[in-house]
């Protein structure tokens, strides 16, 4: 039950885009699309921004993208704003049945 | 409109128990695993056991195995979580979740404390 790997902190100017990556396994990333990525802002409940993969919820931004290759899924931010400045999870169904999410991403807008 | 909302937290005594209730709506509740998810204070999100929509599959960190009990009860909607043994490190916000089933849906959480 190892924790997905992603980096502790990314950072960009407004406007730029940046891009988290979250590490898995053959067991979990690389298996199945269940991937998910989160926004959390201080004091508040994660918000769902991407799930299976590429897909965004309902009144996400378009500036939010997903993708995968082999065992890493990443989570693009593109056009970055100051209210993009939040920590960000990501999160895989595995093939024990159970999910596993990553230590996530502190993301700091200069 | 999926809705899931928690309740049952709050202090708990070290060795002590506790026990959340989610309440589910805006779906067909049997047919669907549910999820305990939780944040310590400061700390990154833990998934903390699933149930299949029958029971019949259930799992557990290893983190909260032999203390934590995940059930449900499909004729209510409603799953629960019952916490035995605890320990400082189970203070945390716990949210219920329906993971895997197209957007994800969270209840806003309950938290809960371990402290004498």
């Amino acid at each position: 039950q190892s924790a997905l790997t992603q980096p502790a902190s990314v950072s960009g100017s407004p406007g730029q885009s940046i891009t988290i990556s979250c590490t898995g396994t053959s067991s979990d990333v690389g298996r199945y699309d269940y991937v998910s990525w989160y926004q959390q802002h201080p004091g508040k409940v994660p918000k769902l921004i991407i799930y299976d993969v590429t897909n965004r919820p309902s009144g996400v931004s378009s500036r939010f993208s997903g993708s995968k290759s082999g065992n890493t899924a990443s989570l693009t931010i593109s056009g970055l704003q100051a209210e993009d400045e939040a920590d960000y999870y990501c999160n895989s169904y595995t093939s024990s049945g159970t999910w596993v999410f990553g230590g996530g991403t502190k993301v700091t807008v200069l | 409109e999926v809705q899931l909302l928690e309740s049952g937290g709050g202090l708990g005594q070290p060795g002590g128990s506790l026990r959340l209730s989610c309440a589910a709506s805006g779906f067909t509740f049997s047919t669907y695993a549910m999820t305990w998810v939780r944040q310590a204070p400061g700390n990154g999100l833990e998934w903390v056991s699933s149930i299949s929509g029958s029971s019949s599959s259930i799992y557990y960190a290893d983190s909260v195995k032999g203390r934590f009990t995940i059930s449900r009860d499909n004729s209510r909607n409603r799953v629960y979580l019952q916490m035995n043994s605890l320990r400082a490190e189970d203070t945390a916000v716990y949210y219920c979740a329906l993971l895997g089933v197209g957007p994800d849906s969270w209840g806003q959480g309950t938290l809960v404390t371990v402290s004498s």
